[in-house]
């Protein structure tokens, strides 16, 4: 039982560049989370699902798309990355408890 | 807009000390107030407290919810070294997602 899985552990991206941050779960949740770090501050919530299927915009979803075609896996997208977008990024899921993966950290340059 | 405000931002106390750590919300129909402790990577959960639960203790460590004023604190007595972290507040409304809306944390450094 492996948890929340997110891949890769650290990427360095240009400007311009895209990529897909993965996330998988074993845990057969429903609701999956995807939330960004940046240095000193709190986590902030980018998108959500509440089940396979279905997405919905967080707090701070511009720069950033999502998909969840099964419920085991929740990948984040950015197509044109930013330095803005420069964080460390974790997935969550829920059932009776949160969940987080081990997080990504994103350096665009 | 839910939000969360967590005082102070950085502590610094000498092992042994006790230290409070403060969290206050504001949220459109509150379910759940939760402490996470964050070390090098993912936020660990520390307590959850709800409406029915204002109060839990697990060791040195221990949460209290106050519903009037819109508050929680974490305490910790006798610090170690080990307790140095970046500690997390964060409330969940009843809303269907069940989102965190989470406050920016509190740095806590313990000095032997």
């Amino acid at each position: 039982n492996a948890g929340v899985t997110q891949t890769p552990k650290f990427r360095i991206l240009k400007i311009g560049q895209s990529m897909t941050l993965q996330c998988t779960q074993d845990m057969n949740h429903n609701y999956m989370y995807w939330y960004r770090q940046d240095p000193g501050m709190g986590l902030k919530l980018i998108y959500y699902s509440v089940g396979a299927g279905i997405t919905d915009k967080g707090e701070v979803p511009n720069g950033y798309n999502v998909s969840r075609s099964t419920t085991e896996d929740f990948p984040l997208r950015l197509e044109l990355a930013a330095p803005s977008q420069t964080s460390v990024y974790f997935c969550a899921s829920k059932q009776a408890g949160y969940t987080f993966g081990s997080g990504t950290r994103l350096t665009v340059v | 807009e839910d939000k969360v405000v967590q005082s102070p931002l950085s502590l610094v106390v000498h092992e042994g000390d006790t230290v409070t750590l403060n969290c206050s919300y504001e949220v459109t129909n509150f379910r759940s107030l939760l402490w996470y402790k964050q070390e090098k990577k993912a936020p660990t959960f520390l307590f959850m407290l709800t409406s029915s639960g204002i109060e839990k203790k697990s060791g040195r460590l221990s949460s209290i919810l106050d519903k009037k004023e819109l508050s929680s604190i974490l305490n910790i007595t006798a610090t170690q070294t080990g307790d140095s972290a970046i500690y997390l507040c964060a409330v969940m409304g009843i809303q269907g997602a069940q989102k965190l809306v989470f406050g920016q944390g509190t740095r806590l450094t313990i000095n032997p």
